[in-house]
């Protein structure tokens, strides 16, 4: 079964200040979807950014971009110029390219709550 | 375009009570999602409908839990009897086929007291 570990239960950083979340997983599978996802107190899970693993190029949307090493099995978030409204919880996520099988669940880790400091 | 509607917003029940949530998914979206996220902890998903079929409820407590997608539109998901550790938010979720745009609802928080 594949698995998501984010090792940090809590950051800060100050604002405009970058600041990194890390994420591992475990998957035996060799092509699959890795998420980050942000939770605000309205509790609506919002997609941050996405990462295809048979792409090696790092995804980037304006200040967000990820550090993704397939071989370490590893998928952080950057979040750059850092904003008060950045303030949540961030959920990394797996979901496998089901070729075949119907199952689409994303699989999260337990999350990160990021404080931004003014 | 109009996100998930989930209702209601916050429930508090006292354990052996029922409770019923309701999720109305984007239109045209055939997979929908019940995922439960307890305090300090990542959503696990409970129960996977394509159209108004199960792909997944192997997280489900079957014993107490039960969830329905009429029509394959709108879904139920019913605790009876609840407990204390079904304290938790209950996000729905839906996307296309095969699709990895997911759209979640503002779920609903349960309080079992």
């Amino acid at each position: 079964a594949q698995t998501v570990t984010q090792s940090q239960p809590e950051m800060s950083v100050q604002e405009a200040e970058t600041v990194t979340l890390s994420c591992t997983y475990d998957t035996s599978e060799s092509d699959y979807y890795l998420f980050w996802y942000k939770q605000p107190p309205s509790r609506q899970m919002i997609l941050v950014i996405r990462q295809e693993a048979y792409k090696q190029q790092n995804a980037t949307e304006n200040r967000f971009s990820v550090n993704f090493q397939k071989a370490a099995k590893s998928f952080s978030l950057k979040i750059s110029d850092s904003q008060l409204g950045d303030a949540a919880m961030y959920f990394c996520a797996y979901r496998r390219v089901s070729s075949g099988g119907s199952n689409y669940k994303l699989t999260f880790g337990k999350g990160t709550l990021l404080t931004v400091n003014p | 375009e109009a996100g998930v509607a989930q209702s209601p917003r916050y429930k508090i029940i006292e354990k052996r009570q029922s409770v019923a949530f309701w999720c109305n998914p984007i239109s045209g979206h055939a997979t929908l999602y019940w995922y439960q996220q307890i305090l300090g902890q990542g959503p696990k998903l409970l129960i996977q409908f394509q159209n108004n079929g199960v792909v997944d409820d192997s997280q489900l407590p079957k014993d107490r839990f039960s969830a329905e997608r009429l029509k394959g539109v709108d879904s139920t998901l019913k605790i009876q009897p609840a407990k204390l550790e079904d304290s938790a938010v209950y996000l729905c979720a839906s996307s296309f086929n095969r699709g990895i745009g997911y759209t979640f609802g503002s779920g609903t928080r349960l309080t079992v007291v």
